[in-house]
């Protein structure tokens, strides 16, 4: 059975730093390209940053680009997400996604692990 | 970066109706479009790929069509279980846009 559980959310201040974990089971992780996306409270699903397979190309949403960085380790299993400079608008429910490898869609999710920037 | 819009924004619907929402691309993206069904508390559930190929175990209740700009998501039968809020997302490049989201409610 594939899963996908996040860890590393928590309560920080604005300006400080968080790292995001997924691990994977259940499928040959080093094949697929991984992917997180966010859900601010009362608001729609937005896609954040997204890693290919080995690691060769990262993608980030436009506005996130230098204070948020996606890494993976195949050896691990694992896909990670380094937030730095946290803002209040950063604040919500984080997902790790798997995008299919035989189709145009993100086809495995795990449940969530929520930040929450506030002083 | 191609924008993708959801209608309507939200819809009250009674069980057995039918129903549809329409996402359209500020630019043509060919098929790379998926659909997916979210409920609070869970994580999204893919429902369509390729803009109308349905995932497995998804009820065929549930359709997809459309290409290049103009997609819909048909449910042909609205069930209980199916009120939730619909996002279309985007995979023609990178940013992997989501729409705004169209919520079903009972009506």
């Amino acid at each position: 059975e594939v899963q996908l559980v996040e860890s590393g959310g928590g309560l920080v201040k604005p300006g400080e730093s968080l790292k995001l974990s997924c691990a994977a089971s259940g499928f040959t992780f080093s094949y697929f390209s991984m992917n997180w996306v966010r859900q601010a409270p009362g608001r729609g699903l937005e896609w954040v940053s997204s890693i290919s397979s080995s690691a060769t190309y990262k993608y980030y949403e436009d506005s996130l680009k230098g204070r948020f960085t996606i890494s993976r380790d195949n050896a691990k299993n694992s896909v990670f997400l380094q937030m730095n400079s946290l803002r209040v608008e950063d604040t919500g429910l984080y997902y790790c996604a798997r995008l299919s490898g035989s189709s145009w869609s993100f086809d495995q999710w795990g449940q969530g692990t929520l930040v929450t920037v506030s002083s | 970066a191609i924008q993708l819009t959801q209608s309507p924004s939200s819809l009250s619907a009674s069980v057995g109706d039918r129903v549809t929402i329409t996402c359209r691309a500020s630019q043509g993206i060919s098929s790379a479009l998926a659909w997916y069904q979210h409920k609070p508390g869970k994580p999204p559930k893919l429902l369509i790929y390729d803009a109308s190929s349905l995932e497995s175990g998804v009820p065929s209740r549930f359709s997809g069509g459309g290409s290049g700009t103009d997609f819909t998501l048909t449910i042909s039968s609205l069930q209980p279980e199916d009120f939730a809020t619909y996002y279309c997302q985007r995979f023609s490049d990178y940013p992997l846009t989501f729409g705004p989201g169209t919520k079903v409610d009972i009506k």
